[in-house]
């Protein structure tokens, strides 16, 4: 079964403040995102990864940065955390190629920034 | 640039009433198509998916068919249960990204 866990599950942070969202998956697969869901919005693509030690833009990254240290792991780094950033974030992995789009999710992380 | 329309925000139907949901889409070439289904409280899971015109893709019930000429793979279901109340998802993939329609938030009405 594949498998993606997220931490924290909830988190209230302060406005300024630093938030780390991490993301591990036991899948082995290469490519890994991060999506945020506003009611209104659906699914908006922040950050995504083809592997280890890389990281690229999607569709909403300002204000999010993304760190990619090894094949299982991926983290959604706010570094100064505004109301704006309020939301349920969820992370995914899958594969590529004839793959790609067969994506398998975390449970989510719901964060309230006041 | 590719995309995905769900015509529907919103369904409400009684239990064992019959289900569609619209999906049109707008793609060159054969772009591979899902469903998606989000529970309350969990992230989206695959339902299915579909590679090629005609081909059907089906789970738990549901189907839908890829129809390149009206571009559509619109998710049906003959008789709903409460159990499927959840949002559905259509999305596209070119082997590069997925593409996300918006969302239609199923009801069943008690």
């Amino acid at each position: 079964e594949a498998a993606v866990t997220q931490s924290p599950r909830n988190k209230v942070a302060v406005t300024g403040g630093k938030v780390t969202l991490s993301c591990n998956q036991t899948n082995n697969h290469n490519n890994m995102y991060w999506y945020r869901q506003d009611t209104g919005h659906g699914l908006r693509l922040i950050h995504y990864s083809y592997g280890a030690g890389s990281t690229e833009k999607g569709d909403i990254p300002d204000g999010y940065k993304a760190s990619r240290p090894s094949q299982e792991n991926f983290s959604l780094i706010l570094e100064l955390a505004t109301p704006s950033q309020t939301s349920v974030y969820f992370c995914a992995s899958g594969g590529g190629g004839p793959n790609t789009g067969q994506l398998y999710f975390g449970e989510g992380s719901k964060l309230t920034v006041l | 640039g590719d995309s995905v329309t769900q015509t529907e925000g919103q369904v409400a139907l009684s239990e064992e009433d019959f289900l569609t949901i619209h999906c049109n889409y707008s793609a060159s070439g054969y772009p591979t198509l899902f469903w998606y289904v989000q529970y309350p409280g969990e992230g989206p899971q695959l339902l299915f998916r579909a590679s090629r015109d005609k081909e059907k893709g089906s789970s738990r019930g549901f189907e839908a068919t890829y129809d390149k000429g009206t571009t559509s793979f619109h998710l049906r279901k003959a008789s709903v249960q409460e159990s499927d109340s959840a949002v559905y998802y259509c999305a596209l993939s070119d082997n590069y990204q997925l593409i996300w329609g918006s969302g239609t938030k199923l009801i069943i009405k008690p």
